[in-house]
């Protein structure tokens, strides 16, 4: 079955410390790879996604993820967080039959 | 200003009444879709239009309804609700539905709340 699996329901990092939210799938074929951020209160917006080419894929607000394929995983990075990136972030994926699944969330605490 | 709205923004409903929540996009996108967001668990897919014809309907209760009268609107008609249906719902809109690498817009959402 296909699935998004966000292990963490949280993360705390300390402002301009790097940042780590993970996220691994399962989907046959080859994967689509998408992060969202939702702020409180507010819809989820495109942060940035992986069709092919470059593992490592930059994206808005200084954030970048990195498409491992070996480990199936698309963790979402950022080299100095910032209060203000304190949000819920989403992995998702889409399938070849052009479905998208979405992880759980994991909210992103960064602290002064 | 994500080119897709939601309107209203919150609404509280009781269990007999019925009510619409209405979505537009500005994207000049082919498919929309509306979502349901209940706390601490993953996105619900609830409809995906393409081109104003439904493609799928993942098992939503008939109490919801969707309408696409054209590809730049979509609405949610809702009519006897249960307090369980209470959660964020979420419109999106993509260029097509039929290609993998398409992004997926969403609206703010607009907060539902049965009592």
């Amino acid at each position: 079955a296909q699935s998004v699996a966000q292990p963490e329901d949280q993360v705390n990092v300390a402002e301009g410390n790097p940042l780590t939210v993970k996220c691994t799938y399962s989907v046959s074929g080859n994967p689509y790879l998408f992060w969202y951020v939702q702020y409180p209160n507010r819809g989820l917006q495109f942060l940035l996604k992986y069709i092919t080419g470059d593992n490592l894929v930059k994206g808005s607000y200084g954030f970048e993820a990195e498409f491992n394929k070996s480990q199936t995983s698309f963790h979402l990075k950022k080299p100095s967080a910032l209060v203000s990136d304190s949000a819920l972030y989403f992995c998702a994926v889409r399938d070849n039959f052009n479905k998208f699944y979405f992880g759980s969330g994991t909210k992103l605490n960064v602290k002064p | 200003e994500t080119g897709v709205t939601q309107t209203p923004r919150h609404l509280v409903m009781g269990m007999t009444n019925k009510k619409s929540l209405k979505c537009e996009q500005h994207l000049g996108h082919n498919a929309m879709y509306w979502y349901k967001q209940s706390a601490k668990k993953p996105l619900e897919l609830m409809f995906v239009y393409s081109l104003e014809e439904r493609v799928e309907n993942n098992s939503v209760p008939s109490r919801f309804s969707p309408e696409c009268p054209n590809s730049s609107h979509l609405f949610l008609h809702l009519h006897t609700l249960q307090p369980e249906d209470s959660a964020l719902y979420l419109c999106a809109s993509s260029p097509d539905v039929g290609r993998g690498q398409n992004t997926i817009y969403f609206g703010e959402g607009s907060w539902l709340t049965v009592v």
